[in-house]
């Protein structure tokens, strides 16, 4: 299957700042990338979908100015959590969907590792 | 909302083969069944996906209902590293629709 990476894997922060996280599609074209959120023993929530150039569109109750997407190529996203509190503490997964050419055809949507975002 | 239902848990032995239900009776006409897992702290992992004929591939089979209102993924010899959260998902919107996801099952792989 097709590669997306995540940077950092891991990221500590004190309340307040501002953390961003890179998405890549290592092998393929990502024309649509996703974000999403995963809280302990809770399933993942799709925060933001994206398409190359334009502007994220949001879930409802995800606020747009907190969570701030970029995808300004069709390798690359990025995610910035601005003035980062406890409660955003949890697990960011992102997802890009393409031309990949795998067998499992372009319309499929491959995940990233995660990003495990603590505030203190 | 996630439009499938999936029984919470399940345990397989090791070396037996896993199957894993899933109920999607509301599933529109054009719409895909798509299954992906997740290992512990870990980013999904695309499985196997389908629209109406059984599907094959490397990791897993995924058997359809002929009234589309269910399917079944089969890990035909289940070892310990499939342990984790399977997900089955339809597609809304088509081709270009999101994963929603649900609560999945926790397959346990007993030795």
């Amino acid at each position: 299957g097709a590669v997306v990476s995540q940077h950092p894997s891991w990221v500590i922060c004190k309340s307040g700042t501002s953390v961003k996280i890179e998405c890549r599609s290592l092998d393929f074209q990502a024309t649509t990338m996703f974000w999403y959120r995963q809280f302990p023993k809770q399933s993942l929530m799709l925060m933001a979908t994206s398409n190359e150039g334009s502007k994220a569109t949001y879930e409802q109750g995800v606020e747009k100015d907190k969570f701030l997407i970029n995808h300004a190529s069709l390798t690359l996203s990025t995610l910035t959590v601005t003035s980062a509190h406890p409660e955003d503490s949890s697990f960011y997964i992102c997802s890009a969907r393409g031309h990949s050419r795998g067998a499992s055809g372009p319309d499929t949507q491959y995940f990233g590792p995660g990003t495990r975002l603590t505030v203190l | 909302d996630a439009k499938t239902t999936q029984p919470t848990s399940m345990d397989c032995a090791e070396g037996r083969a896993a199957n894993l239900p899933c109920n999607h009776s509301t599933i529109s006409g054009n719409e895909y069944v798509y299954w992906y897992r997740q290992i512990h702290s870990q980013g999904p992992q695309y499985i196997i996906h389908g629209l109406k004929n059984n599907e094959t591939n490397e990791m897993a089979s995924l058997i359809i209902t002929e009234d589309r209102k269910s399917s079944t993924l089969i890990l035909p010899h289940a070892t310990l590293r499939d342990t984790a959260v399977y997900y089955c998902i339809v597609r809304v919107g088509g081709s270009q629709g999101n994963l929603i996801f649900g609560k999945g099952t926790k397959l346990s792989v007993k030795p």
